[in-house]
Order: structure tokens, then C-alpha cells, then sequence
């Protein structure tokens, strides 16, 4: 019972340094989405997707890009890390997007 | 702007206080869906609330939709140390985008 797996659990980058965020999902879901979560605050949605070679922005899509391309995998790319990008990054998965949305268990990146 | 925006932010109650949390908005939603998320986990889901006007119980948590599909509330009766987590409502104001309401906070002492 894999359900929604993120890696790496842990990162910490330097300014400018890129990196992939990787989400896998072994239900067969659609609806893919990635989120940032602040201290303390909710969840703001990034990027989305409702099927392979389907994304489309969220609330705060600036300084990531995604790619859509098998309905398991859902990575998110962040081509030049900056400070305010340090955050606790969630990927969920769904059957549909009103339906129940299924957590990995994050990754906790620095950005020095 | 946040299209979900919740109250309190922070609650420290001691065990065995009710309490009541709320989420409100100025768009309509199909629906609406509470989750709990506690430290180093993601949210996990609580409750889905369909209809205008519905209430959902969930042992000693009681969720109501309005009767307009803009607000929703949790009360918790009898608050345990087991409650205490980030609540957090969600909706999807349009088919496509599940947004994130702004996150209460709870702390129940013993």
C-alpha cells in the first residue's frame, strides 16, 4: 500500500541550484497536485494536473514547472532555488478533484 | 486574496471544552472537506460535505455546510489531547483547483 510517495524526505540548496521534487502514485488517480506549506499556515496550491500531458498553474506557480507525462509520476522542478522558496512541499493524489485527496509525506526543503 | 478563510487561527483549550471552527468564503462550492494534519504528516481527510444546509457527525466532531455552499463549521464536543492537529478546509471553487483554506491550529491540554 504505497498510496502517494514523495523523495527526497529532506533537502537543503544553495541559491540558484535546481531540483526535482519527485511524486509517484500507484492508484491510478488523475488528479495530481503539488502544494507549499509555510510555518504554521495552510496548504497553497502550486501546480495541478487532471491527467497525463494536462497541468496547469495554482495560487503560486512562480519559479516551478511540472510535467505531466505518465498518469503515476508528477514531478516538480524548481529551475533556480531562491530563500523564499524554503517551504514544506506536499504532492496529493485524487480520483477526481472533489474528491478525497491523498497526501505523500512531504519534502522539507532549505534554501540557503 | 484568500478564497477560504478560516477562524480562529489559534486555540488553546483545555480537555473537555467544545470549541467551534470556521470556514467562510465569498465564492460557492459544490463542496466542501475538512482535513486534520498533524506534525510531519500530510492531511489526511476528515469529512466531505455536499448538500446546503448538511450536517455530518463523526463521533464527537460536527460539521455543517451552509445553507448557500459559502461557509462551513466544525464543533468539537468534549476536546481530548487526541484532537489537537491543523485543521484545515478545502473546496474547489471551480472543477479544476482543490484550494487550501488558511489553517486553525489546536491545542488541547490535559
Amino acid at each position: 500500500n504505497a498510496g502517494v510517495t514523495q523523495t527526497p524526505k529532506f533537502q537543503v540548496l544553495k541559491t540558484g541550484q535546481s531540483m526535482t521534487l519527485q511524486c509517484a502514485q500507484d492508484m491510478n488517480h488523475e488528479y495530481m497536485s503539488w502544494y507549499r506549506q509555510d510555518p504554521g499556515m495552510g496548504l497553497r496550491l502550486i501546480h495541478y494536473s487532471v491527467g497525463a500531458g494536462i497541468t496547469d498553474q495554482g495560487e503560486v506557480p512562480n519559479g516551478y514547472n511540472v510535467s505531466r507525462s505518465t498518469t503515476e509520476d508528477f514531478p516538480l522542478r524548481l529551475l533556480s532555488a531562491a530563500p523564499s522558496q524554503t517551504s514544506v512541499y506536499f504532492c496529493a493524489s485524487s480520483p477526481v478533484v472533489q474528491r478525497v485527496q491523498y497526501f505523500g509525506a512531504g519534502t522539507r526543503l532549505s534554501v540557503l | 486574496t484568500q478564497l477560504l478563510e478560516q477562524s480562529p487561527q489559534f486555540l488553546s483549550i483545555q480537555e473537555g471544552e467544545n470549541l467551534t471552527v470556521y470556514c467562510n468564503s465569498s465564492s460557492v462550492f459544490s463542496s466542501l472537506q475538512w482535513y486534520r494534519q498533524e506534525p510531519g504528516e500530510g492531511p489526511v481527510l476528515l469529512v466531505t460535505v455536499v448538500t446546503g444546509g448538511e450536517v455530518k457527525k463523526l463521533k464527537r466532531l460536527t460539521f455543517q455546510f451552509g445553507d448557500a455552499r459559502k461557509d462551513s463549521s466544525l464543533h468539537i464536543t468534549a476536546a481530548q489531547p487526541g484532537d489537537t492537529g491543523l485543521y484545515l478546509c478545502a473546496g474547489a471553487p471551480n472543477t479544476d483547483k482543490l484550494i487550501f483554506g488558511t489553517g486553525t491550529r489546536l491545542q488541547v491540554f490535559p
